[in-house]
């Protein structure tokens, strides 16, 4: 089964500094997904990456996914305190979609003023 | 309704309960997901179905779990004879095509 591996697990971060949050599949990623998990709360869905060297950006976050398609990365800009939480990448491990997703252990951000 | 939802958020119960617990898909969506996440992990795909049909059930952990979907909208998780390493939180997550979309989670603790 796929594994993927999130790096680094935790980040502490100065607010308005900029980050980037990585995740490396064992396998061809067919479809990879961005989400943003806060305490209490369910996982909120930020993007999805399918191709090679896509990217796609939401307000200040900005997600990549390499042209082998193994890896993806996760930048935010000038961080704010909203960005705080624990940011998870999980991975389609079908070639068709909607299918059940592997999810990496996540990286817990924290925002510092 | 506007979010996926489940019920209850919080389920504290005693070693060898049964214990369901439900989730109520965004409306019209045909995909529905369980996975679990023990703290400090990323959440563990369970079973899924499309409509009411159980597509597959590879990840639930033994025969003293089990799903159904019988309308093809909300969803029940059942565990039988519960034990302490069953204690996480149970997510279910719906989608119509490529995105799935999480509810906030049933915290399960079995004393």
């Amino acid at each position: 089964s796929q594994e993927l591996e999130q790096s680094p697990q935790s980040l502490i971060v100065q607010e308005g500094k900029n980050l980037t949050i990585n995740c490396t599949s064992s396998k061809t990623l067919y479809g990879l997904y961005w989400y943003k998990q806060k305490y209490g709360e369910g996982l909120i869905f930020l993007m999805m990456l399918q191709k090679g060297g896509e990217e796609k950006s939401h307000e200040k976050i900005t997600a990549k996914l390499d042209e082998k398609k193994q890896q993806s990365s996760l930048h935010i800009t000038a961080s704010q305190p909203s960005h705080a939480g624990i940011y998870l990448c999980g991975a389609d491990e079908a070639n068709f979609g909607n299918e059940k997703l592997t999810f990496g252990t996540g990286t817990r951000l924290t925002i510092i003023p | 309704g506007a979010g996926v939802s489940q019920s209850p958020r919080y389920k504290v119960t005693k070693r060898g309960q049964d214990v369901a617990l439900r989730c109520d898909p965004i409306s019209g969506h045909v995909s529905l997901y369980w996975y679990r996440q023990a703290l400090g992990q990323g959440p563990e795909f369970l079973t899924y179905f499309n409509y009411e049909a159980q597509q597959d059930k590879s990840g639930l952990p033994n025969d003293r779990f089990s799903a159904e979907r019988p309308e093809g909208s909300i969803s029940t998780l059942t565990i039988q004879r519960t034990e302490q390493r069953d204690s996480a939180m149970y997510r279910c997550a719906s989608s119509s095509r490529d995105t799935q979309y999480f509810g906030p989670g049933t915290r399960l603790t079995v004393l």
